[in-house]
Protein backbone atom coordinates (compact mmCIF):
# COMPACT_ATOMS: atom_id res chain seq x y z
CA UNK A 1 0.00 0.00 0.00
CA UNK A 2 1.44 3.22 -0.89
CA UNK A 3 1.59 5.69 1.57
CA UNK A 4 1.06 9.51 0.74
CA UNK A 5 2.71 12.10 3.28
CA UNK A 6 1.82 15.88 2.66
CA UNK A 7 3.69 18.89 4.27
CA UNK A 8 3.57 21.19 6.15
CA UNK A 9 0.11 20.22 7.93
CA UNK A 10 -0.94 23.80 8.31
CA UNK A 11 0.31 26.52 5.92
CA UNK A 12 -0.12 30.30 7.39
CA UNK A 13 0.06 32.90 5.06
CA UNK A 14 -1.11 36.19 4.08
CA UNK A 15 -3.45 37.11 0.57
CA UNK A 16 -0.83 37.57 -2.31
CA UNK A 17 1.92 35.32 -0.82
CA UNK A 18 2.85 32.28 -2.58
CA UNK A 19 1.99 28.94 -1.19
CA UNK A 20 4.09 26.20 -1.70
CA UNK A 21 2.46 22.61 -0.69
CA UNK A 22 5.00 19.17 -0.58
CA UNK A 23 3.07 15.29 -1.17
CA UNK A 24 5.40 12.23 -0.85
CA UNK A 25 4.56 8.90 -1.97
CA UNK A 26 6.61 5.85 0.28
CA UNK A 27 7.05 4.80 -3.32
CA UNK A 28 6.88 5.61 -7.03
CA UNK A 29 3.61 6.43 -8.58
CA UNK A 30 5.23 8.22 -11.94
CA UNK A 31 2.81 11.24 -12.44
CA UNK A 32 -0.49 9.20 -11.38
CA UNK A 33 -0.87 12.27 -8.67
CA UNK A 34 -3.94 14.51 -8.16
CA UNK A 35 -4.23 17.84 -6.19
CA UNK A 36 -7.89 18.51 -4.86
CA UNK A 37 -9.34 21.91 -3.01
CA UNK A 38 -11.98 21.13 -0.16
CA UNK A 39 -13.52 24.17 2.11
CA UNK A 40 -15.58 23.57 4.86
CA UNK A 41 -19.29 21.73 3.82
CA UNK A 42 -18.06 21.63 0.37
CA UNK A 43 -17.01 18.64 -1.72
CA UNK A 44 -13.13 18.41 -2.73
CA UNK A 45 -12.70 20.46 -6.38
CA UNK A 46 -9.88 19.04 -8.93
CA UNK A 47 -7.27 21.30 -9.48
CA UNK A 48 -4.23 19.83 -10.82
CA UNK A 49 -4.19 15.68 -12.54
CA UNK A 50 -1.33 13.53 -14.25
CA UNK A 51 0.64 15.47 -11.57
CA UNK A 52 0.82 19.21 -13.67
CA UNK A 53 -2.34 19.13 -15.66
CA UNK A 54 -4.44 21.66 -14.83
CA UNK A 55 -8.22 21.44 -14.70
CA UNK A 56 -11.08 22.65 -16.49
CA UNK A 57 -11.45 25.99 -15.60
CA UNK A 58 -8.70 26.25 -12.52
CA UNK A 59 -6.85 29.58 -12.66
CA UNK A 60 -3.15 29.39 -14.00
CA UNK A 61 -1.81 30.54 -10.33
CA UNK A 62 -2.16 26.94 -9.73
CA UNK A 63 0.62 24.34 -10.82
CA UNK A 64 1.71 21.30 -9.95
CA UNK A 65 5.16 19.45 -10.57
CA UNK A 66 6.72 16.16 -9.96
CA UNK A 67 7.24 12.49 -10.77
CA UNK A 68 8.00 9.58 -8.75
CA UNK A 69 7.98 10.34 -5.04
CA UNK A 70 7.88 13.57 -4.82
CA UNK A 71 5.38 16.31 -5.77
CA UNK A 72 4.64 20.17 -5.42
CA UNK A 73 1.49 22.18 -5.67
CA UNK A 74 2.19 25.43 -6.01
CA UNK A 75 -0.32 28.89 -5.64
CA UNK A 76 1.58 32.02 -7.09
CA UNK A 77 -0.63 34.55 -4.78
CA UNK A 78 -2.78 33.56 -2.84
CA UNK A 79 -6.32 35.06 -3.28
CA UNK A 80 -8.93 34.73 -0.82
CA UNK A 81 -10.74 32.26 -1.63
CA UNK A 82 -7.77 29.68 -1.86
CA UNK A 83 -7.56 29.84 2.19
CA UNK A 84 -8.76 25.90 2.37
CA UNK A 85 -7.65 22.21 2.65
CA UNK A 86 -5.12 20.59 0.08
CA UNK A 87 -5.10 17.09 -0.88
CA UNK A 88 -2.90 14.89 -2.71
CA UNK A 89 -4.28 11.63 -4.18
CA UNK A 90 -2.26 9.12 -5.72
CA UNK A 91 -3.05 5.54 -7.98
CA UNK A 92 -1.63 2.75 -8.12
CA UNK A 93 -2.82 -0.89 -7.07
CA UNK A 94 -5.25 1.15 -5.00
CA UNK A 95 -5.95 4.73 -4.52
CA UNK A 96 -5.20 6.76 -1.62
CA UNK A 97 -5.24 10.68 -0.15
CA UNK A 98 -3.12 12.27 1.99
CA UNK A 99 -4.00 13.71 5.31
CA UNK A 100 -4.19 16.79 3.27
CA UNK A 101 -2.67 20.86 3.82
CA UNK A 102 -4.42 23.25 5.61
CA UNK A 103 -3.26 26.72 3.97
CA UNK A 104 -4.85 29.71 6.49
CA UNK A 105 -4.79 33.02 6.79
CA UNK A 106 -1.86 34.59 8.34
CA UNK B 1 -23.57 20.73 -17.62
CA UNK B 2 -22.35 17.11 -15.46
CA UNK B 3 -23.76 16.91 -11.91
CA UNK B 4 -24.22 14.53 -9.50
CA UNK B 5 -27.00 14.77 -7.29
CA UNK B 6 -26.79 11.92 -4.25
CA UNK B 7 -29.92 11.00 -2.09
CA UNK B 8 -30.50 12.74 1.43
CA UNK B 9 -28.95 12.59 4.99
CA UNK B 10 -29.45 9.04 6.17
CA UNK B 11 -30.12 7.96 10.43
CA UNK B 12 -29.07 4.28 10.74
CA UNK B 13 -28.83 1.97 14.32
CA UNK B 14 -25.65 0.00 14.01
CA UNK B 15 -26.05 -3.37 12.36
CA UNK B 16 -28.04 -1.66 9.65
CA UNK B 17 -27.74 -0.76 6.03
CA UNK B 18 -28.08 2.17 4.03
CA UNK B 19 -28.05 2.70 0.46
CA UNK B 20 -27.18 5.57 -1.02
CA UNK B 21 -27.82 7.13 -4.47
CA UNK B 22 -25.68 8.99 -6.83
CA UNK B 23 -27.50 10.06 -10.02
CA UNK B 24 -25.52 11.16 -13.01
CA UNK B 25 -26.63 14.01 -15.53
CA UNK B 26 -24.87 16.30 -18.57
CA UNK B 27 -22.72 13.61 -19.91
CA UNK B 28 -22.85 9.85 -21.31
CA UNK B 29 -23.01 7.44 -18.20
CA UNK B 30 -21.33 4.97 -19.20
CA UNK B 31 -18.13 6.46 -20.38
CA UNK B 32 -16.67 7.11 -16.94
CA UNK B 33 -16.16 4.71 -13.70
CA UNK B 34 -18.26 6.26 -10.24
CA UNK B 35 -16.17 6.28 -7.53
CA UNK B 36 -17.22 6.44 -3.52
CA UNK B 37 -15.15 8.20 -1.03
CA UNK B 38 -16.01 8.90 2.38
CA UNK B 39 -15.21 11.62 4.81
CA UNK B 40 -15.48 11.10 8.69
CA UNK B 41 -16.56 14.25 10.95
CA UNK B 42 -13.18 16.26 11.01
CA UNK B 43 -11.20 13.77 9.02
CA UNK B 44 -9.82 13.00 5.74
CA UNK B 45 -11.13 11.71 2.79
CA UNK B 46 -11.15 7.69 2.15
CA UNK B 47 -11.85 5.78 -0.93
CA UNK B 48 -14.52 3.10 -0.21
CA UNK B 49 -14.53 1.44 -4.60
CA UNK B 50 -15.82 2.18 -7.89
CA UNK B 51 -18.01 0.86 -10.66
CA UNK B 52 -17.25 1.10 -14.27
CA UNK B 53 -20.35 2.33 -14.99
CA UNK B 54 -20.09 0.96 -18.83
CA UNK B 55 -19.59 -2.90 -18.33
CA UNK B 56 -20.71 -3.30 -14.19
CA UNK B 57 -17.30 -4.21 -13.00
CA UNK B 58 -16.84 -3.21 -9.23
CA UNK B 59 -13.38 -2.72 -7.46
CA UNK B 60 -13.70 -2.29 -3.13
CA UNK B 61 -11.22 -1.73 -0.69
CA UNK B 62 -9.83 -4.55 1.25
CA UNK B 63 -11.14 -2.39 4.14
CA UNK B 64 -14.67 -2.19 3.22
CA UNK B 65 -14.80 -5.76 0.73
CA UNK B 66 -17.24 -7.35 3.08
CA UNK B 67 -19.64 -5.08 3.60
CA UNK B 68 -19.91 -2.50 0.71
CA UNK B 69 -22.13 -3.11 -2.86
CA UNK B 70 -21.89 -1.15 -5.39
CA UNK B 71 -23.84 -1.23 -8.07
CA UNK B 72 -25.59 1.12 -11.23
CA UNK B 73 -28.98 1.16 -13.05
CA UNK B 74 -28.29 2.15 -16.54
CA UNK B 75 -31.51 3.65 -17.81
CA UNK B 76 -31.48 5.59 -14.92
CA UNK B 77 -27.72 6.82 -14.93
CA UNK B 78 -27.67 6.05 -11.44
CA UNK B 79 -25.50 4.62 -8.95
CA UNK B 80 -26.01 2.72 -5.90
CA UNK B 81 -23.60 2.85 -2.84
CA UNK B 82 -25.16 -0.21 -0.24
CA UNK B 83 -23.03 -0.41 3.36
CA UNK B 84 -23.82 -2.86 5.35
CA UNK B 85 -23.49 -4.43 9.25
CA UNK B 86 -22.91 -0.33 10.01
CA UNK B 87 -21.01 1.18 12.89
CA UNK B 88 -20.63 4.22 15.01
CA UNK B 89 -17.03 4.98 13.07
CA UNK B 90 -19.24 4.66 9.61
CA UNK B 91 -20.61 7.93 10.68
CA UNK B 92 -19.38 9.71 7.34
CA UNK B 93 -20.06 11.90 4.46
CA UNK B 94 -20.09 9.75 1.74
CA UNK B 95 -19.78 10.95 -1.69
CA UNK B 96 -19.76 9.63 -5.18
CA UNK B 97 -17.19 11.66 -8.15
CA UNK B 98 -16.34 10.79 -11.80
CA UNK B 99 -13.63 9.20 -12.77
CA UNK B 100 -11.27 10.54 -15.33
CA UNK B 101 -7.76 10.35 -16.47
CA UNK B 102 -4.83 7.64 -16.07
CA UNK B 103 -4.60 9.16 -12.58
CA UNK B 104 -7.99 8.41 -11.62
CA UNK B 105 -8.87 12.12 -10.98
CA UNK B 106 -12.63 12.71 -9.50
CA UNK B 107 -13.53 15.86 -12.21
CA UNK B 108 -17.05 15.77 -10.80
CA UNK B 109 -18.67 15.30 -7.47
CA UNK B 110 -21.92 14.89 -6.18
CA UNK B 111 -22.83 17.07 -2.96
CA UNK B 112 -22.32 14.84 -0.12
CA UNK B 113 -24.76 12.26 1.92
CA UNK B 114 -23.98 12.42 5.52
CA UNK B 115 -24.83 8.58 6.90
CA UNK B 116 -25.38 8.90 10.66
CA UNK B 117 -25.17 5.55 12.73
CA UNK B 118 -26.31 5.75 16.12
CA UNK B 119 -28.53 3.66 18.70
Amino acid sequence: EIVLTQSPATLSLSPGERATLSCRASQSVATYLTWYQQKPGQAPRLLIYDASKRATGIPARFSGSGSGTDFTLTISSLEPEDFAVYYCQQRSNWPSFGPGTKVDIK
Amino acid sequence: QVQLVQSGAEVKKPGASVKVSCKASGYTFTNNAIHWVRQAPGQGLEWMGWINAGNGDTKYSQKFQDRVTITRDTPASTVYMELSSLRSEDTAVYYCGRGVSSSWALDYWGQGTLVTVSS
